[in-house]
């Protein structure tokens, strides 16, 4: 069965400081992956997605950047966090094939002091 | 972009009540997925809906898929404490499109 690990669960950063989340899929191959925030008690926003090997789309323009060096592997980076970067992150994936759901990590909760 | 309206917001009910919320669209779409998030977690997969039509069950939880492919329902009977959480309803526009999630439905029981 497919599985999705993200790390780390919490994360206190100073503002300025750099950032790497790191989110991986198991037990398949080629997957969708995705970057998405929370702001507490509010919806989901997606921040980036990948069909693919070095391929990131980018919803919203912001201090964040994505990558996807492995086939199941996808980071989410920072040069230089704000405080407005404080949120829950959720890695998510889902098979390339037609109307699948995606399914999420546990998240990682990252508050910038 | 696609946007769903979610209501309602938020629910407070006693426990043992039934639940019911649901997701309006402007467009058609063919798939309708329900997934409710606890407290510090992701959100999790309840339902996936298929079929103009289609009620599905997980347990005390049935979804419906609109006959006119353009909302859909969740209802919860008998809710527990540990229905607390965020219900998110998303559509599927194609296989390789990320969902679109609604604003999410934040249900509390009180015992």
């Amino acid at each position: 069965s497919q599985t999705i690990h993200q790390w780390p669960a919490t994360l206190v950063q100073p503002v300025g400081s750099p950032l790497s989340l790191e989110c991986t899929v198991e037990g398949t191959s080629n997957p969708n992956l995705y970057w998405y925030r929370q702001a507490a008690g509010r919806g989901l926003q997606l921040l980036f997605y990948s069909v693919g090997i070095g391929q990131i789309s980018s919803e919203v323009p912001q201090n964040l950047s994505a990558s996807r060096p492995q086939d199941r592997q996808f980071i989410l980076s920072s040069k230089k966090l704000l405080l407005s970067d404080s949120g829950f992150y959720l890695c998510a994936w889902s098979s390339g094939d037609r109307d699948q759901p995606q399914h999420f990590g546990d998240g990682t909760r990252l508050s910038i002091l | 972009g696609q946007q769903l309206n979610q209501s309602p917001q938020s629910m407070f009910i006693q426990e043992g009540e039934d639940v019911s919320m649901n997701c309006t669209s402007s467009s058609i779409f063919n798939t309708w997925l329900w997934y409710k998030q606890e407290p510090g977690e992701g959100p999790v997969l309840l339902i996936a809906l298929y079929k103009a039509g289609e009620l599905t069950s997980n347990g005390r939880l049935t979804a419906q898929f609109g006959i006119t492919r353009k909302d859909s329902f969740l209802n919860i009977s008998a809710s527990i404490p540990s229905d607390v959480g965020i219900y998110f309803c998303a559509i599927l526009i194609s296989g390789n499109t990320p969902l679109v999630f609604g604003k999410g439905t934040r249900l509390s029981v009180i015992a």
